[in-house]
């Protein structure tokens, strides 16, 4: 049963530029959640996708976005890139049939913008 | 939204120590989960407790949901304990929150 996957692993980008972030669910998941955790701090909520909308979303500005396939796959992209967006990345998934049900994260994806 | 506080912010143990982590919450929760990151970043699922207690070796949890806390104990600890413990609450809405985390270390 594979669990959260996620890409890449690593990547370094400079300001201003944009990246794409991915990640499959674990299987039998169909809602996904990205997360941003700083260097420090807990993970801080961007947004959560389910059948392919935007269904939640935090406290982040419009140059974070996402999308949903219709296989569930997800991806986050951020535009004009800011020194302050280097983070770890986190991809979360659970079905949706439970709403409050247990969270299982991938390894995350490692950005440093120079 | 909901507001998230662990207890103790760090912690320093040696091996065989008995210690408690403190999570509070300020709302109605749907779900509770501590979770360890290990060293490169790898959030593993520690119990999902949304009320009651639960045991995992030398690991449990209680979560008193109408007091708003929870709790992570681990006994008899060990260097392979060190780490980052989390813990998320889920909102009826749906959408989790972390606490600000306890950094745990224990010194053989």
């Amino acid at each position: 049963d594979a669990g959260v996957t996620q890409s890449p692993t690593h990547l370094i980008k400079t300001r201003g530029q944009q990246v794409t972030l991915r990640c499959s669910p674990k299987s039998g998941h169909d809602t996904v959640s990205w997360y941003q955790q700083a260097l420090g701090q807990g993970p801080q909520f961007i947004f959560q996708y389910y059948e392919e909308e935007e269904r939640q979303r935090g406290n982040f500005p419009d140059r974070f976005s996402g999308h949903q396939f219709p296989n569930y796959s997800s991806e986050l992209n951020v535009n004009a890139l800011l020194l302050g967006d280097s983070a770890l990345y986190l991809c979360a998934s659970r079905p949706d049939s439970n709403r409050a049900g247990e969270l299982f994260f991938g390894e995350g994806s490692r950005l440093t913008v120079l | 939204g909901i507001q998230v506080e662990q207890s103790p912010p760090d912690l320093i143990l040696q091996e065989g120590a008995n210690s408690t982590l403190r999570c509070n919450f300020s709302d109605s929760v749907n779900n509770l989960q501590w979770f360890h990151q290990n060293p490169w970043g790898q959030l593993i699922n520690l119990f999902y407790i949304p009320s009651g207690t639960k045991q995992n070796g030398r690991l449990s949890a209680t979560t008193v949901a109408t007091e708003r806390y929870s709790l992570l104990y681990i006994s008899s600890s060990q260097t392979t304990d060190s780490g980052v413990y989390f813990c998320a609450v889920t909102s009826n809405a749906g959408k989790s929150t972390f606490g600000d985390g306890t950094t745990l270390t224990v010194k053989p």
